[in-house]
């Protein structure tokens, strides 16, 4: 029972080009999202976040949109850079669940220089 | 300066056998968590702490036994070791329970 899903397991992008990763969610319960950001043999980092009141949300190359309606949310990132080449996941939280969060299983993506 | 810390950073263990799994956070935050990545790569919580307090407990065997001496340590305890319990086991800390949460870099256990 995923609730939050990312259905594409990798995106490979140029440098300098727009990078568009997707997240889509079950749970209407869900009020805040997250996205991480993920390098090898680390932990998760956290990247950027969104309230449901919002439908976006910037900080520097990375802008989060949200439509509540569709259950939808996406990270776009622009100008890419190869140091953005890592695993991104999209989690979630409910109101009142003590701040759980539900992973999705995560995007490789893959900047090319 | 490691924000949230983990020990060991690689586990191999048999199965049958009892391991501990440490971690320490230099945030002060009061909230911690215990998660675990399967080979699916789903990372998925365990448990949560606030201030030494269980708050969160989903469904794991009662083989996994965290204790949090004080907010700053969550230890993860587990006994008789399954084949099944080979993952990437992360630790997080947030402030007040919120939903930004800070990780470790992960413990890979293998059970042979």
């Amino acid at each position: 029972d995923q609730q939050v899903k990312q259905n594409s397991p990798s995106l490979s992008v140029q440098e300098g080009r727009i990078s568009i990763l997707n997240c889509d969610y079950t749970n209407s319960m869900f009020d805040y999202f997250l996205w991480y950001k993920k390098y090898p043999a680390e932990g998760p980092t956290f990247l950027i976040s969104i309230s449901s009141i919002k439908d976006k949300n910037e900080d520097g190359r990375f802008t989060v949109f949200l439509n509540k309606s569709a259950k939808h949310l996406s990270l776009h990132i622009v100008p890419s850079q190869p140091g953005d080449s890592a695993v991104y996941f999209c989690a979630a939280s409910e109101v009142g669940a003590n701040s759980k969060l539900t992973f999705g299983k995560g995007i490789t993506l893959s900047v090319r220089p | 300066d490691t924000a949230v810390s983990q020990t060991p950073k690689y586990l191999v263990t048999q199965m049958g056998n009892d391991k501990s799994i440490k971690c320490e956070q230099n945030l002060g935050h009061d909230t911690m968590y215990w998660y675990k990545q399967d080979s699916k790569k789903f990372l998925k919580i365990m448990f949560s702490y606030n201030n030494k307090e269980l708050i969160i407990n989903e469904t794991v065997p009662n083989r996994f036994s965290p204790k949090s001496p004080d907010k700053a340590h969550l230890n993860l305890h587990i006994n008789s070791l399954e084949l099944g319990d080979s993952a990437v086991y992360f630790c997080a800390s947030s402030p007040n329970g919120g939903s930004e949460q800070y990780f470790g870099p992960g413990t890979r256990l293998t059970v042979t």
